[in-house]
């Protein structure tokens, strides 16, 4: 059982950056694709981006480049930072372990997820 | 507005069974890409439940099972127990965002 633990501020002000970050017991951080995804109060989930090992990430469309995951190896952590934040990103943030493949001789995301933290709220509010 | 569509809530007596509907579009179930549950309690890490339109995970009970057929799929459980009474979401990739796409989840109460 992989249990993931996200970490930061509950409060952030409008127009400011938010933090935060996903702990990933043992040494799994290097060989797995890892996401960060969002529920906004009384909605359904929404999926903000990975990040693989190696540096590469994705992010979702919708939020317009303001999202930005990276990886600590060395600390076994890995961080969302999303600026210029607004109301609407107020949510409960998971971080989760994609399940992760080899697809023709290259790792890949298999874009599921087998592991979650327990989700921690973001209230963006003055 | 999800992506995928769930009914927003869904009912049933201890020993029935449920049906919850996940309704895509062709850039995410209907260009055949996989469909995933996962079901959520609140407070808690939500629970990857069938992978694969089909499969479950080892240690989720054949109570549960999953199917998928055209633009949608569905999630029964039989044998309602009250321990099954959680939020039940589904998820599948999307070709036009090039990533994952959840439904809005769906609350299942036993009654």
């Amino acid at each position: 059982q992989v249990q993931l633990q996200e970490s930061g501020p509950g409060l952030v002000k409008p127009s400011e950056t938010l933090s935060l970050t996903c702990t990933v017991p043992g040494d799994s951080i290097s060989n797995y694709y890892w996401n960060w995804i969002r529920q906004p109060p009384g909605k359904g989930l929404e999926w903000i981006g990975y990040i693989y090992n190696s540096g590469i990430t994705k992010y979702n469309p919708s939020l317009k480049s303001r999202a930005t995951i990276s990886l600590d190896t060395s600390k076994n952590q890995f961080s969302l930072k999303l600026s210029s934040v607004t109301a609407a990103d107020t949510a409960v943030y998971y971080c989760a372990r994609d399940v992760s493949r080899m697809v023709r001789g290259v790792f890949s995301p298999a874009y599921y997820f087998d592991y979650w933290g327990q989700g921690t709220l973001v209230s963006v509010s003055s | 507005q999800s992506v995928l569509t769930q009914p927003p809530s869904v009912s049933g007596a201890p020993g029935q069974r449920v049906t919850i509907s996940c309704t895509g579009s062709s850039s995410n179930i209907g260009a055949g890409y996989d469909v995933y549950w996962y079901q959520h309690l609140r407070g808690t890490a939500p629970k990857l439940l069938i992978s694969g339109n089909t499969n479950r995970p080892s240690g989720v009970p054949d109570r549960f099972s999953g199917s998928r057929s055209g633009t949608s799929a569905s999630l029964t459980i039989t044998g309602l127990q009250a321990e099954d009474e959680a939020a039940y979401y589904c998820q599948s990739y999307d070709n036009s965002l090039s990533g994952s796409v959840f439904g809005g989840g769906t609350q299942l109460t036993v009654l």
